[in-house]
């Protein structure tokens, strides 16, 4: 039961250019939607959020697109850096207990 | 800046073994989780906790799992008898109980290897 997928393994981009990260869902009662960047052997670090309720939420670098209909987000990185190199999870939360349902992660490879 | 810390780091066991995985979570927040991740696989929800009992689980979290909060700080995970595929990366998340933004705070993970 995939309710939260990435349907890329992979993403390789130049230093400077856009990342962009994909994430589809299938459950339209998620409120939340989250993306986490994890290292090897660490933690998932929490990165951006947005509420189901918003199309769209900015921090710095980091934007996030939510398309209700499509039930589709997406991370844009821009300019991308290569410390963005990482694995991107995205999330969803349905308010009912508070847990995350995570995709299966992209790996962002920005290279110099 | 609060963090969620977990040990032991890295534990190998035999199979067939207990083991018990510690958290302290971040000291006022009032949920706590475990998740896993299997090497190369995406991370799992196993057990939400809240009020002192589970408030929900996971199909993973089977008769072989238990977890409890022993004290006011610490979040323990038990796994009764290891199996092989019990390796894997745990972490222990918690979230405050005010506004819910969704974000939980993850610990930095304990490495399971189970032989």
């Amino acid at each position: 039961d995939q309710q939260v997928k990435q349907n890329s393994p992979s993403l390789s981009v130049q230093e400077g250019r856009i990342s962009i990260l994909n994430c589809d869902y299938t459950n339209s009662m998620f409120d939340y939607f989250l993306w986490y960047k994890k290292y090897p052997a660490e933690g998932p670090t929490f990165l951006i959020s947005i509420s189901s309720i918003k199309d769209k939420n900015e921090d710095g670098r980091f934007t996030v697109f939510l398309n209700k209909s499509a039930k589709h987000l997406s991370l844009h990185i821009v300019p991308s850096q290569p410390g963005d190199s990482a694995v991107y999870f995205c999330a969803a939360s349905d308010n009912q207990g508070g847990k995350l349902i995570f995709g299966q992660g992209t790996e962002l490879s920005v290279k110099p | 800046e609060p963090e969620v810390t977990q040990t032991p780091s890295h534990q190998v066991t035999q199979m067939g073994q207990e083991v018990i995985l510690r958290c302290v979570p971040i000291s006022n927040h009032l949920y706590f989780y475990w998740y896993r991740q299997i090497l190369g696989q995406k991370v799992e929800f196993l057990v939400s906790f809240y009020n002192n009992e589970i408030s929900e689980k996971s199909e993973i979290f089977d008769d072989q799992f238990s977890v409890e909060r022993p004290d006011g700080s610490n979040f323990t995970l038990k796994i009764r008898s290891t199996k092989l595929e019990d390796s894997a990366m745990y972490f222990c998340a918690s979230r405050a109980g005010t506004v819910n933004t969704g974000e939980l705070f993850f610990g930095e993970g304990s490495r399971l290897t189970v032989l």
